[in-house]
């Protein structure tokens, strides 16, 4: 069965410096991974997807993450952070077959210190 | 542009009462649509989904249910409520394939007392 691990339950890193928010996946046949944000008391943010093509895929708000195969994981990164970065990063991944789901990370908290 | 919605975004319930919580899809037709829990403000558990008008899958059992009465509206029910059913409620939906991007909604914070 497909899943994912964040093994960080929280992340802190000072404002400037570059951040990393680390996912682990496991699946059988092609990946779909995703990265989603969450601030207090609101809905999940989309903030990129890797489907297939380029193992460097960019998205919102200067985020951006790498696909890695080889060591089965799909890292989150941006390379400078902001305090407003401060919020709950989830890592997920697509699960086929009968189910048809999205498996979601148990998320990782990040805390941008200014 | 798509636009989804829940309400109410609060609710306090008393133990034992029913519950009707709404979600709608602006935007689009023809929606996947889903409903999460997120409990203590970590882990997603799937509970619903549904890809048309009457069709819901269950992924939990549960005291729970939910409907599809129109294309892009989704509700999430409960006759009597538990204690354990405190948490927030999220919608999402997504456009053709279950691996296209899942868009979610405010949600909607429930306690039960």
């Amino acid at each position: 069965a497909q899943s994912v691990a964040q093994p960080e339950d929280q992340v802190n890193v000072a404002e400037g410096n570059p951040l990393t928010v680390k996912c682990t996946y496991s699946v059988s046949g092609n990946p779909y991974l995703f990265w989603y944000v969450q601030y207090p008391n609101r809905g999940l943010q989309f903030l990129l997807k890797y489907i297939t093509g380029d193992n460097l895929v960019k998205g919102s708000y200067g985020f951006e993450a790498e696909f890695n195969k080889s060591q089965t994981s799909f890292h989150l990164k941006k390379p400078s952070a902001l305090v407003s970065d401060s919020a709950l990063y989830f890592c997920a991944v697509f699960q086929g077959g009968a189910t048809n789901k999205l498996i979601f990370g148990t998320g990782t908290l990040l805390a941008v210190q200014p | 542009s798509q636009t989804i919605h829940q309400w109410p975004a609060t609710l306090v319930q008393p133990v034992g009462s029913p519950l009707s919580l709404e979600c709608t899809v602006e935007g689009t037709s023809n929606p996947n649509l889903y409903w999460y829990r997120q409990a203590a403000g970590r882990g997603l558990q799937l509970l619903f989904y549904s890809v048309g008008i009457g069709q819901i899958s269950s992924e939990v059992p549960q005291n729970l249910s939910a409907s599809r009465p129109q294309d892009r509206q989704f509700i999430l029910s409960s006759k009597k409520l538990l204690l354990s059913d405190s948490g927030f409620y999220l919608c999402a939906w997504t456009q053709g394939l279950h691996t296209d991007t899942q868009y979610f909604g405010p949600g909607t914070r429930l306690t039960v007392l």
